[in-house]
């Protein structure tokens, strides 16, 4: 059972702080994606990953930057937290060109 | 890079009619096209998916429809019950020259399923 864990459900932070996101899969999936989910808008693409220091930006990438050291870790760093940024983010894998499993979600609110 | 737009962006039916949500694309080398389902409050899940080389794939009561050459892909539930109530989405990978996959997704349908 493929299993994408992300560190926080909930997260409150102050504007201007530094805050990590961190996902970890369990597959050896090779690709990794972060998206943000607002209300009306979908689900956009902020960074993804195809392999280990690996990392292309999505439709949204101002603001956030992206780490991955190991295949089964992506971090998703926010510079400098702004309300604007206050969201729901969620993490998925996949294998290329297969199903993606995501992750619980967090909800970040940036106060 | 991938666009892809998803219609209705909501959808109010009856219990036991049909629903039908469309998707465009605009990659023609795109060959993968997942449906996933997000109840409230959880994550998407996928629900079925199509590859170019067919043009429908069914499982129970929904189905998947793939026409290449219009570019677009839409999803059918028949006969549907409340628990179809949800937000749906398509997506279609693009595959990038250096390996791995930009995952796209339309902006969902709200689906409400009324009694």
């Amino acid at each position: 059972d493929v299993k994408v864990t992300q560190s926080s459900r909930y997260l409150v932070k102050r504007t201007g702080e530094k805050v990590f996101l961190e996902c970890v899969q369990d597959m050896d999936h090779e690709n990794m994606f972060w998206y943000r989910q607002d209300p009306g808008l979908g689900l956009r693409l902020i960074y993804f990953s195809y392999d280990v220091k690996m990392k292309e930006k999505g439709d949204i990438p101002e603001g956030y930057s992206v780490s991955r050291e190991k295949k089964e870790r992506f971090s998703l760093i926010l510079e400098s937290a702004s309300t604007n940024q206050t969201s729901m983010y969620l993490c998925a894998s996949s294998l290329f060109n297969t199903e993606a499993f995501f992750g619980q979600g967090t909800r970040l609110t940036v106060v | 890079g991938e666009n892809v737009e998803q219609h209705p962006s909501t959808l109010s039916v009856q219990e036991g009619d049909s629903a039908v949500i469309k998707c465009t694309y605009s990659d023609s080398a795109s060959n993968y096209f997942p449906w996933y389902k997000q109840e409230l409050g959880k994550r998407p899940q996928l629900i079925i998916d199509i590859r170019s080389n067919v043009g429908e794939k069914k499982d129970q009561r929904i189905a998947v429809t793939l026409n290449k050459t219009a570019k677009h892909f839409s999803l059918h539930i028949t006969e549907t019950q409340p628990e179809d109530s949800a937000v749906y989405f398509c997506a279609a990978p693009e595959g990038l020259t250096g390996g791995g996959n930009k995952l796209t997704f339309g902006t969902g349908t709200q689906l409400k399923v009324e009694l």
